[in-house]
């Protein structure tokens, strides 16, 4: 299948700061990709819709302006957690559609644990 | 989405079949069910999908209904591997391609 990388896999930072995680499909090109966040023992909660060449979409209760997204490219989206805190803590997940898949095969990335001091 | 139901946990015997139940009643006429699964602490992993007919891959099988109100996974030789959560997912066809996760089942294979 095709295949989604995620970096880091893991960060751990300072309240306050920005940290920045990638997620690249490796072997596809993908024109949509999404970001999920999970908290222990949940489920994986949808954040936004990254559409390359476009503004992201996000999910009702999702702060554009502290998840910063950008999908430059068609293998590269990128989600930035501005002015992060312990709160932010958590499993964040990416996934690519697969274009030439019938409308909501995805496939995912590992996830990056990001730990917020 | 279209709302699934799937029972919060099961557990299976290592090498015994894997049934794992969904009941999604109110799914349209052509919105497809997916199944993926997360094993601890990794992404999910994409199983099997179908509309109408049962459908099977070296992963899994997918038997729908007839009335596509239900349906259920099945692993035919379950091992310790397999353990995770499953998920059901319906997409509703107007959302652009989301997948809505529920809580799933989470599926304890023993030996």
């Amino acid at each position: 299948g095709a295949v989604v990388s995620q970096h880091p896999s893991r960060v751990i930072c300072k309240s306050g700061t920005s940290v920045k995680i990638e997620c690249r499909s490796l072997d596809f090109q993908a024109t949509t990709m999404f970001w999920y966040r999970q908290f222990p023992k949940q489920s994986l909660m949808l954040m936004a819709t990254s559409n390359e060449g476009s503004k992201a979409t996000y999910e009702q209760g999702v702060e554009k302006d502290k998840f910063l997204i950008n999908h430059a490219s068609l293998t590269l989206s990128t989600l930035t957690v501005t002015s992060a805190h312990p709160e932010d803590s958590s499993f964040y997940i990416c996934s690519a559609r697969v274009p030439s898949g019938v409308g909501n095969e995805q496939f995912f990335g590992p996830g990056t644990r990001l730990t917020v001091l | 989405d279209a709302k699934t139901t799937q029972p919060p946990s099961m557990d299976c015997a290592e090498g015994r079949a894997a049934n794992l139940p969904c009941n999604h009643s109110t799914i349209s006429g052509n919105e497809y069910v997916y199944w993926y699964r997360q094993i601890h602490s990794q992404g999910p992993q994409y199983i099997i999908h179908g509309l109408k007919n049962n459908e099977t891959n070296e992963m899994a099988s997918l038997i729908i209904t007839e009335d596509r109100k239900s349906s259920t996974l099945i692993l035919p030789h379950a091992t310790l591997r397999d353990t995770a959560v499953y998920y059901c997912i319906v997409p509703s066809e107007n959302q652009g391609g989301k997948l809505i996760f529920g809580q799933g089942t989470e599926l304890s294979v023993k030996p």
